[in-house]
């Protein structure tokens, strides 16, 4: 298993430029969501799915779209790039079934830089 | 919702112990978590707690919960340089979004 994959790992936008972010599991993972970490804020959830076809808003969802079309794919898609999106952004999946420690699963992180 | 505190940096010499501490607010989290994030790299699950015990011990990692005064620490015995990261505390249902705290920062000198 691949676990959860992040593409791309860095990128680097200029503001109003719109770009996705793309998450992908083969866990067969039910639960997805996104996070975004910036120095002495820890991390913040910024949208989540519990399943395909169902998403939700976390923490900070202002500025990102997301969709949940398969099991295995969960992008991020920002819509008008800002600087205050400059960050690291986490892709997360667990099983959220009983029996299960509810542990998430992170991808490498994407550095997405806004000039 | 869950809030969770931690401090934000410790600062320890190889060989000793380090403890690093974390309050939350809602006492409804079955599991509570410590994630590690090693520099450049996405968290890692350390250890977990389930809510109704109040310690657990994996080797040289000790999780200890008060759950009347909703605390949660984990010590790591003769700590290492290789222990040096960010560690994260996490609240919450196995079946929806954990709540981190903003993360400690270990830092270990030789």
């Amino acid at each position: 298993n691949a676990g959860v994959t992040q593409t791309p790992k860095f990128q680097v936008l200029k503001t109003g430029q719109s770009m996705t972010l793309q998450c992908a599991q083969d866990m067969n993972h039910e639960y997805m969501s996104w996070y975004r970490q910036d120095p002495g804020m820890g991390l913040r959830l910024i949208h989540y799915s519990v399943g395909a076809g169902i998403t939700d808003q976390g923490e900070v969802p202002n500025g990102y779209n997301v969709s949940r079309s398969t099991t295995e794919d969960f992008p991020l898609r920002l819509l008008s790039a800002a600087p205050s999106q400059t960050s690291v952004y986490f892709c997360a999946s667990k099983n959220p079934g009983q029996g299960f420690t509810g542990e998430l699963f992170f991808g490498e992180g994407s550095r997405l830089t806004v000039l | 919702g869950e809030d969770v505190e931690q401090s934000l940096f410790l600062s320890v010499r190889e060989g000793d112990s380090s403890v690093i501490n974390c309050t939350y607010t809602d006492s409804s989290s079955t599991y509570l978590y410590w994630y590690k994030q090693e520099p450049g790299a996405g968290l890692q699950l350390l250890t977990y707690i389930f809510s109704n015990m109040d310690m657990k011990q994996d080797q040289r990692l000790t999780v200890l919960l008060n759950k009347k005064d909703k605390h949660l620490s984990l010590r790591i015995a003769d700590t290492q340089t290789g222990d040096s990261a960010i560690y994260f505390c996490a609240g919450g249902e196995a079946g929806t979004a954990l709540i981190f705290g903003k993360g400690t920062t270990l830092s270990v000198s030789s």
